[in-house]
């Protein structure tokens, strides 16, 4: 089947640096997407990766592992702003139209 | 106005009540989704259309009905619906409906549904 895992909640130091991670098992697989959501808002677009390898884009870097289903979320320097929750996504249905989601994680910045 | 746009942003209804979600997108984009957020779920894609043609309809029940009169307009009539169908209704747009990159999804603030 198709499924998308990644921890419900975690909790950061405001200025230290997280990592969410994201583990995949799906049929096929045309690149993994990561999208932020603040409390009462749409998800708003992170990253995208397709090859092995780490994507870097100012203090948000993202990398995957095609071989072990697996990506992970880094964010650097982390500001009280953060605290979202991180959705990972899948290209790797049946249809090109499908994203296979994960149920988000929660991250919380204490300060 | 910009990005996508959703109306209204909540609702509430009876079980008997008939509503229509709408969603407008100012970016262009060809490909149109319905998606439901549940909390602590992940999100469930409802309907895409792609070219105002609905292209993927996942075993959604007939309760929700979807419109697309053009690639920029998205409806989601509502009739007799439940309460475990409370939820954050999401609209999402993307230029072809593929696969890629260039397939990033554009998301609307969304509707809070409450069915009492």
């Amino acid at each position: 089947g198709q499924n998308i895992d990644q921890p419900t909640e975690m909790t950061a130091t405001e200025g230290a640096i997280v990592q969410i991670n994201c583990t995949y098992q799906t049929s096929g697989f045309n690149g993994l997407f990561w999208y932020q959501q603040h409390a009462g808002e749409a998800p708003t677009f992170l990253s995208y990766n397709v090859l092995d390898g780490l994507e870097e884009k100012g203090r948000f870097s993202s990398f995957l592992s095609r071989s072990k289903g697996y990506s992970y979320l880094l964010l650097k320097e982390l500001q009280m702003k953060d605290s979202a929750s991180y959705l990972c996504a899948v290209n790797g249905g049946d249809s090109n139209y499908q994203l296979i989601w994960g149920a988000g994680t929660k991250l919380i910045i204490k300060p | 106005e910009t990005g996508v746009t959703q109306t209204p942003r909540h609702l509430v209804m009876g079980m008997t009540n008939k509503k229509s979600l709408k969603c407008e997108q100012h970016l262009g984009h060809n490909a149109m989704y319905w998606y439901k957020q549940s909390a602590k779920k992940p999100l469930e894609l409802m309907f895409v259309y792609n070219f105002k043609e609905q292209t993927e309809n996942n075993s959604v029940p007939s309760r929700f009905s979807p419109e697309c009169p053009n690639s920029s307009h998205l409806f989601l009539h509502l009739h007799t619906l439940q309460p475990e169908d409370s939820a954050l209704y999401l609209c999402a747009s993307s230029p072809w409906g593929g696969g890629g990159p260039q397939e990033t999804q554009y998301f609307g603030p969304g509707t809070r549904l409450l069915v009492l």
